[in-house]
């Protein structure tokens, strides 16, 4: 029930496209979804976050996507670029009053000049 | 500004041989401390957390164990590694008692048991 399910394990997209990154979850307690990006031999680094009360929130080209009732949560990335190859975790957390994230499996993105 | 500081970034070890990996935190009081581990082309997994100097508490039984002597320094060891302990060691932190704050990850360091 502490899983995070992430799919899919790689993708490749062409510059300029969207990537679609998804991931689903169990626990209903969760109440906190960050997306974080990690460059080879480097420690993540937090790209985005949602919180549960909104269905989506945009920063520049990243977008989160939930869907509260399906217990799933989305990354799409516009307008790919290669500076955009990485990879990227989805995690969530409970509300304890510590950050205890449970990470998803990782996606290895790689945008195509 | 807060920064985190993780050593060594490399390291090959022998079977058998002890380990002892450092990480520091600038620019904070009283952080959220932790330990992951990641390992090639796999997820992270949270290894050890702490709350405060000599709070420290274990989230899977292994081969590994965390002390933090001093607020803002925390340290995994082991004193036999196996083979099995290689991976991406990330040493983290985060502002304490409020959920929904971000994890601030060191740049981590490499294990190599051989």
């Amino acid at each position: 029930q502490q899983q995070v399910k992430q799919s899919p394990q790689s993708l490749i997209v062409q510059k300029g496209g969207i990537s679609i990154i998804n991931c689903a979850y169990e626990n209903t307690a969760f109440d906190y979804f960050p997306w974080y990006q990690q460059f080879p031999g480097k420690g993540p680094a937090l790209l985005i976050a949602i919180r549960p009360d909104v269905s989506e929130k945009k920063e520049g080209r990243f977008t989160i996507s939930f869907n509260k009732s399906a217990k799933q949560f989305s990354l799409h990335i516009m307008d790919s670029q290669p500076g955009d190859s990485a990879t990227y975790f989805c995690a969530a957390s409970v509300n304890t009053g510590f950050q205890k994230l449970v990470f998803g499996t990782g996606t290895r993105l790689l945008v195509s000049p | 500004s807060q920064t985190i500081h993780q050593w060594p970034a490399t390291l090959v070890q022998p079977v058998g041989s002890p380990l002892s990996l450092e990480c520091t935190v600038e620019g904070t009081s009283n952080p959220n401390l932790y330990w992951y581990r990641q390992a090639a082309g796999r997820g992270l997994q949270l290894l050890f957390y702490s709350i405060g100097i000599d709070q420290i508490s274990s989230e899977v039984p292994q081969n590994l164990s965390a002390s933090r002597p001093q607020d803002r320094q925390f340290i995994l060891s082991s004193k036999k590694l196996l083979l099995s302990d290689s991976g991406f060691y990330l040493c983290a932190w985060s502002v304490p008692l409020t959920s929904g704050n971000t994890i601030y990850f060191g740049e981590g360091s490499w294990l190599t048991v051989v």
